[in-house]
């Protein structure tokens, strides 16, 4: 079975500061796949960004930073300098090609509400 | 690229009534997913179909429960005899790939159909 933890339901940051948002995931497959979404108020869940099991390079995108480590099972995200429109519920997910029928059905956590204070 | 699209945005109904929630996935995707999401949970996989082959269904799926994608295009989510615990987000999702290792693409999701059951 597969589960994905967010330990933090809500954080609340000054705009300009850096703030981290942690997952730690648990699962019995040897390849998975960890996700991020961010959910703005308007509902929709917008991909960030897939990592995949076997690939443990963290990666740097415009703010966004992520920092997968198989040692502690997490995979953390970083926004750099916050801003407004950073303000969203932070999804982290996982997937497995074995679990299941073959599906990838996504094993989400219960997310971390982000403001940003201005 | 026009995005999953779902209709209607929002269904209030009383209970008992049946309900049915359509999905039109990004046209090239063969993989598509229905997840449920309550306030302050993150999205739960509900059932997925590749093409018009329904492969796998939670056991959140109730009898209640129906999915169907004529023609591997659009789906459809019917409830029958509603609950007051049916009430949440419906999210569609859609993905490309034939499965396997390397199947496994970002689901793209949709705006939702948020239910209110009376």
């Amino acid at each position: 079975a597969q589960k994905v933890t967010q330990a933090q339901t809500e954080i609340s940051v000054v705009e300009k500061e850096d703030v981290t948002l942690d997952c730690v995931y648990e699962t019995r497959d040897t390849t998975y796949y960890l996700f991020w979404y961010k959910q703005p108020p308007s509902g929709e869940l917008v991909f960030l960004i897939r990592r995949n099991s076997f690939d443990e390079q963290n990666e740097i995108s415009g703010r966004y930073s992520w920092n997968f480590q198989k040692s502690t099972s997490s995979f953390n995200f970083t926004i750099t300098a916050s801003q407004v429109v950073d303000s969203a519920v932070y999804f982290c997910a996982l997937s497995a090609p074995y679990s299941g029928a073959g599906s990838y059905q996504l094993t989400f956590g219960k997310g971390t509400k982000l403001s940003v204070i201005p | 690229d026009t995005g999953v699209s779902q209709d209607p945005r929002h269904k209030i109904t009383k209970r008992g009534q049946n309900v049915t929630f359509r999905c039109d996935p990004i046209s090239e995707h063969n993989r598509l997913y229905w997840y449920r999401q309550t306030l302050g949970q993150g999205p739960e996989f509900l059932t997925y179909f590749q093409n018009e082959a329904q492969l796998e269904k939670s056991r959140l799926l109730s009898d209640r429960f129906s999915a169907e994608r004529p023609k591997g295009s659009f789906s459809t989510l019917e409830i029958q005899r509603t609950e007051q615990g049916d009430s949440a987000m419906y999210l569609c999702a859609s993905s490309p790939g034939q499965g396997g290792v390397m199947g496994n693409q970002p689901q793209h999701f949709g705006d939702g159909t948020r239910l209110s059951i009376l």
